[in-house]
């Protein structure tokens, strides 16, 4: 299974600044989908960060607010700019793990998550 | 694209009381359902999940049942413990056939409350 590694994992920041999470996968990873959870609400799919290629985002989602990065198969980068109070939430990065042996396994692994806060 | 709604939002059982969680989803297509669990301050984690070719999956106390006609999934939790306590995801994937990767589309939540 995936390791993720995400950095930070909370940081209280000024409104109208950037903030710029790491995620860090263990092995090469095709896909990498970076989750918006506001407080006590679901998961909601912000872009999926294919290597190579531009980050490809959901409804609601812009790259000049959210611009990623995939610079090889095992990092991403998520930046959110300019940054107001209803940026508040946790971010998390997360891949899917094809499995082996043919068989499509399909089972998302997800980082620690990055509480923000903006103040 | 896929719409998965979950009920209910709240859920409080005695220790010992079986809970159990109902999604429905909008895609026809969709062929494989997760579930997640995310304890308060967690990272969501996977307890189980079904394809759309078997109809029930158990492990230990949770199992996963399926109904393709009714296009609905259910998390059934038995002989609930405290450390149950926590809130639970399904998921359906939007768009199954796009490039062999699944973009997960969640539902809502419901958090579940289990009291000794």
């Amino acid at each position: 299974s995936a390791v993720i590694s995400q950095k930070p994992s909370r940081d209280i920041c000024q409104r109208g600044t950037s903030l710029t999470i790491q995620c860090q996968v263990d092995s090469q990873v095709t896909m990498m989908f970076w989750y918006r959870q506001q407080p006590g609400q679901s998961l909601t799919l912000i872009a999926t960060a294919n290597q190579g290629s531009e980050a490809t985002y959901e409804s609601g989602f812009v790259i000049d607010k959210f611009p990623i990065s995939r610079p090889n198969l095992t990092f991403s980068t998520l930046t959110v700019s300019n940054m107001s109070p209803e940026d508040s939430s946790i971010y998390l990065c997360s891949v899917e793990d094809l499995g082996t042996g043919g068989v499509w396994n399909t089972e998302a692994f997800f980082g620690q998550g990055t509480r923000l806060t903006v103040v | 694209g896929e719409n998965v709604e979950q009920h209910p939002s709240t859920l409080s059982v005695q220790e010992g009381d079986s809970a159990v969680i109902k999604c429905t989803y909008s895609d026809s297509a969709s062929n494989y359902f997760p579930w997640y669990k995310q304890e308060l301050g967690k990272r969501p984690q996977l307890i189980i999940d079904i394809r759309s070719n078997v109809g029930e999956k158990k492990d230990q106390r949770i199992a996963v049942t399926l109904n393709k006609t009714a296009k609905h999934f259910s998390l059934h939790i038995t002989e609930t413990q405290p450390e149950d306590s926590a809130v639970y995801f399904c998921a359906a994937p939007d768009s199954p056939f796009s490039g062999g990767y699944n973009k997960l589309i969640f539902g809502a939540g419901t958090r579940l409350a289990v009291h000794p």
